[in-house]
């Protein structure tokens, strides 16, 4: 069964950056794509981004942009998420989320998710 | 793109149907319209792509629509385990993007 293994929660200070990794499990890795969506305390679900574990082609949120970054290491089927110069306002849940269907379906529909990672960012 | 869900508050009983409304500020690219379930403490759940698609799994009490830039959620009878809230997302354009949610409550 697929299932999407995430990293342990984080304690940053504002200024710092955070990276959080996924595993997949149960699907080849390369074949779909994965997105990282956040959701800060009591609020919704944001999306950040969206990396082809395939070739690495990404998508980002402008709101993001340059300060996340989106990677996989298809050795070790791997995605990681950067987010850097933090602030309180990014004290969040972060998950990662597969593509429904696999590449190069539509991508965007997400069909599987992680158990989230806890990023707390605190002076 | 921006998704408004109406209401933000959905109070009913079980066995009531629960209609969910998620209203876009453009047209979505070939219906790539999302419903997704959350519970408290868990990560989302996806049941409904392109706009009515029904994810495997998903009961068929569950059902999506969509006329013109308007797209609903149907659940036909509500069941305790429905209780939850629920979020649109559009993944036609980039950036894709979420409505701010419907809860549904026990009344």
């Amino acid at each position: 069964q697929v299932q999407l293994l995430q990293s342990g929660g984080e304690v940053k200070k504002p200024g710092a950056s955070v990276n959080v990794s996924c595993k997949p499990s149960g699907y080849t890795f390369t074949s779909y794509g994965i997105s990282w969506v956040r959701q800060a305390p009591g609020q919704g679900l944001e999306w950040m981004g969206w990396i082809s574990a395939y070739n690495g082609n990404t998508k980002n949120a402008q709101k993001f942009q340059g300060r996340v970054s989106m990677t996989t290491d298809t050795s070790t089927s791997t995605a990681y998420m950067e987010l850097r110069r933090l602030t309180s306002d990014d004290s969040a849940m972060y998950y990662c989320a597969r593509d429904l269907r696999a590449i190069p379906a539509a991508k965007g529909a997400f069909g599987y998710w992680g158990q989230g990672t806890l990023v707390t960012v605190s002076s | 793109i921006v998704l408004t869900q109406s209401p933000g508050t959905l109070s009913l009983s079980p066995g009531e149907r629960a209609t969910l409304s998620c209203r876009a500020s453009q047209s979505i690219s070939s219906s790539y319209l999302a419903w997704y379930q959350q519970k408290p403490g868990q990560a989302p759940r996806l049941l409904i792509y392109g706009a009515s698609y029904r994810v495997t799994g998903i009961p068929d009490r569950f059902s999506g629509s969509e006329s013109g830039t308007d797209f609903t959620l149907t659940i036909s009878r509500l069941e305790p385990e429905d209780f939850a809230v629920y979020y649109c997302q559009q993944y036609g354009s980039s950036p894709w993007t979420f409505g701010q949610g419907t809860k549904v409550e026990i009344k």
